[in-house]
Formats: structure tokens, C-alpha cells, sequence
């Protein structure tokens, strides 16, 4: 099956500053990708959709001055928690459908673990 | 986006069939069933999607109801290996773009 890339798998950065994940497709190019946030013992949680080339759509409460995405490109969108506060400490996952497969799966990020502190 | 009512955890040992119920009374017409696994810190993996009545492959059966109201996961002779959560969930066609509502999951523990 297709493969989702991200980077880092784990950061940890001090309160204030700006974290940026990288999300990629790695043999496929996703016109849309998702960005999810996972707390612990708790299920996926959709914070974004990733529009490339245009505005992501954020789902309600999702802050898009806070969570910043960018999908400049077919196989890459990036997800940057701008200053980053403890509550923003999770785990951030983010999938790709493959248009040009038969496949209908999503495929995640094996995901980043954002500490702050 | 229909709603899913799965149990929150299960228990079972190595060896065993154990089948996980997923209940979706809202489920929509152009709506695919798709079962996905979690491992501690690690994304989400696909393991089957069907539509309706029963698919197979290499490591789960999925069946669904003539009504499509509800679907079992069977996980057949499960392995310490196969300890996880699993969810159910229910949308349209993903190359569509259509995004995922993950419910609660079940966490099935497999014991010696």
C-alpha cells in the first residue's frame, strides 16, 4: 500500500516557541491530506483538512492561527503549532488517500509526539 | 457522518476468534464500512473495508448485515502480537477526500 511519511517522530520544545511536522507522501501525490490530534487513551481527534494549493478547513475549535497548515505541494503538507503551550502536548497523526489507486484506505503517518515544556 | 458504537475494550487469549461488533444505525447509503488498527504511538492501520455481506483478506473477515447497520471484525487465532485498538469507522469513498471520525475504539488485550 501507499506510504505517509512524518517528521520528527518525536519533539520536544520549549513553551512559546513554534514547532513545525512534516507530512509526505512518499510514492503517491495527495491532493488532501488530514492532520488529527490523539490525547492520551483517547481516540483520533480531525483537526484539519489540507487543501494543496489553497486553505486548509479547519474543523470546529481548531484554532487555524495556532495550528497553521501548508500544503504547497503534492506530496508534502506541514502542520506548525505556533506557540506551543503544555496543553499542546499530543500526538499528531495525518493521512493521504491515494487517488490514483484502487485502493479506497487512508493511509496515516506513523505520527509525532509533541512534548511541551 | 454516521456515528459508531463499539465496546470499549475486550479481553481474549492467544489462539482464540475473537470478533469485535460495531453498531452504525445511521449509516448512509454511499457509506464503506473500514476497520482500521492502533498501536501504542503509532498512526492508525488499515485493516479491511467492505460494503456489504462479507470480505476476507489475509487477516481479518468483515461482515455486514443485509441492513448495514451494524459489522463484526473477526480476527481469527489472535496473537499477543494482535493486542491494539481497533476502530470502526464509517464514511464515503476516501479518494473522494472523505475524512475520518474515529469513535471510542476497542482495546482488546490478547493474554497468554
Amino acid at each position: 500500500g501507499a506510504v505517509v511519511s512524518q517528521h520528527p517522530s518525536r519533539v520536544i520544545c520549549k513553551s512559546g516557541t513554534s514547532v513545525k511536522i512534516e507530512c509526505r507522501s512518499l510514492d503517491f501525490q495527495a491532493t488532501t491530506m488530514f492532520w488529527y490530534r490523539q490525547f492520551p487513551k483517547q481516540s483520533l481527534m480531525l483537526m484539519a483538512t489540507s487543501n494543496e494549493g489553497s486553505k486548509a478547513t479547519y474543523e470546529q475549535g481548531v484554532e487555524k492561527d495556532k495550528f497553521l497548515i501548508n500544503h504547497a505541494s503534492l506530496t508534502l503538507s506541514t502542520l506548525t503549532v505556533t506557540s506551543a503551550h503544555p496543553e499542546d502536548s499530543s500526538f499528531y497523526i495525518c493521512s493521504a488517500s491515494d487517488p490514483g489507486s484502487r485502493d479506497t484506505e487512508a493511509f496515516f503517518g506513523q505520527g509525532t509526539r509533541l512534548t511541551v515544556v | 457522518l454516521a456515528k459508531t458504537t463499539q465496546p470499549i475494550s475486550m479481553d481474549s487469549y492467544e489462539g482464540q476468534e475473537v470478533n469485535i461488533t460495531c453498531s452504525h444505525n445511521n449509516i448512509a447509503t454511499n457509506d464503506y464500512i473500514t476497520w482500521y488498527q492502533q498501536f501504542p504511538s503509532q498512526g492508525p492501520r488499515f485493516i479491511i473495508q467492505g460494503y456489504k455481506t462479507k470480505v476476507t483478506n489475509e487477516v481479518a473477515s468483515l461482515f455486514i448485515p443485509a441492513d448495514r447497520k451494524s459489522s463484526t471484525l473477526s480476527l481469527p487465532r489472535v496473537s499477543l502480537s494482535d493486542t491494539a485498538v481497533y476502530y470502526c469507522l464509517v464514511g464515503e469513498d476516501y479518494n473522494q477526500g472523505g475524512k475520518l471520525i474515529f469513535g471510542q475504539g476497542t482495546e482488546l488485550s490478547v493474554k497468554p
